[in-house]
């Protein structure tokens, strides 16, 4: 597809279950960040594959979020016994490797803990 | 702490005016500069960036302005559309590092009016 697809587009889930959300990217590109609004509030950044790197994990919340990028494209974030306070809107970007920080985004999943 | 700020949560402006919207940053460090559109239910748009070895980049109707010594930067829109109600949002990256995450603002809600 031309643009940054992200799914499931909605998700309600109860306290304390795990979810996955699925994020891929513009063709070609190879940075790939998550980021969440919460409501309210602005994006905040979560973790960040460029490349073959180790990831940079530094704006996870907390050990229950993991996220991994299978052969350099589609990547999954997960969230372990979720908690109300992660209700939010989960957002995927990619961009070109190189490229000044132009950022794409996906839609967004939009996650509702009960 | 906020890095990047937006003062002002909404600004209502008349269809062909000039709409101004401002955002401030604390970071000498970054480098790279960007506005976001969003529409509800959607992601971000990539709108127009500026780096900061410049002070102004203009596309079309769109003018972002970037005054370093003052660590300000704004975004001009004129003439003024209804289609251009939306969030609109700032964020500033940094050099140095391998990780090139954005930093948000909070976002203002742009109100055109017919």
């Amino acid at each position: 597809g031309a643009g940054v697809s992200q799914s499931p587009s909605n998700k309600v889930t109860e306290k304390g279950k795990d979810v996955e959300l699925r994020c891929d990217p513009i063709s070609g590109h190879t940075a790939l960040y998550w980021y969440r609004q919460s409501l309210g509030q602005g994006l905040e950044f979560l973790i960040y594959f460029q490349g073959n790197s180790a990831p940079d994990k530094s704006g996870l919340p907390s050990d229950r979020f993991s996220a991994e990028r299978t052969g350099g494209s589609v990547s999954t974030l997960t969230i372990q016994r979720t908690q109300q306070e992660d209700s939010a809107v989960y957002l995927c970007a990619s961009s070109l490797l190189g490229e000044a920080d132009t950022q794409y985004f996906g839609p967004g999943t939009r996650l509702t803990v009960l | 702490d906020q890095q990047v700020k937006q003062n002002s949560p909404s600004l209502s402006v008349q269809e062909g005016r000039i709409s101004i919207l401002n955002c401030d940053y604390t970071n000498s460090m970054f480098d790279y500069f960007l506005w976001y559109k969003k529409y509800p239910a959607e992601g971000p748009t990539f709108l127009i960036s500026i780096s900061s070895i410049k002070d102004k980049n203009e596309d079309g109707r769109f003018t972002v302005f970037l005054n370093k010594s003052a660590k300000h930067l704004s975004l001009h829109i004129v003439p003024s559309q209804p289609g251009d109600s939306a969030v609109y949002f700032c964020a500033a990256s940094g050099a140095g590092g391998s990780a090139r995450q954005l930093t948000f603002g909070s976002g203002t809600q742009l109100t055109v009016l017919p």
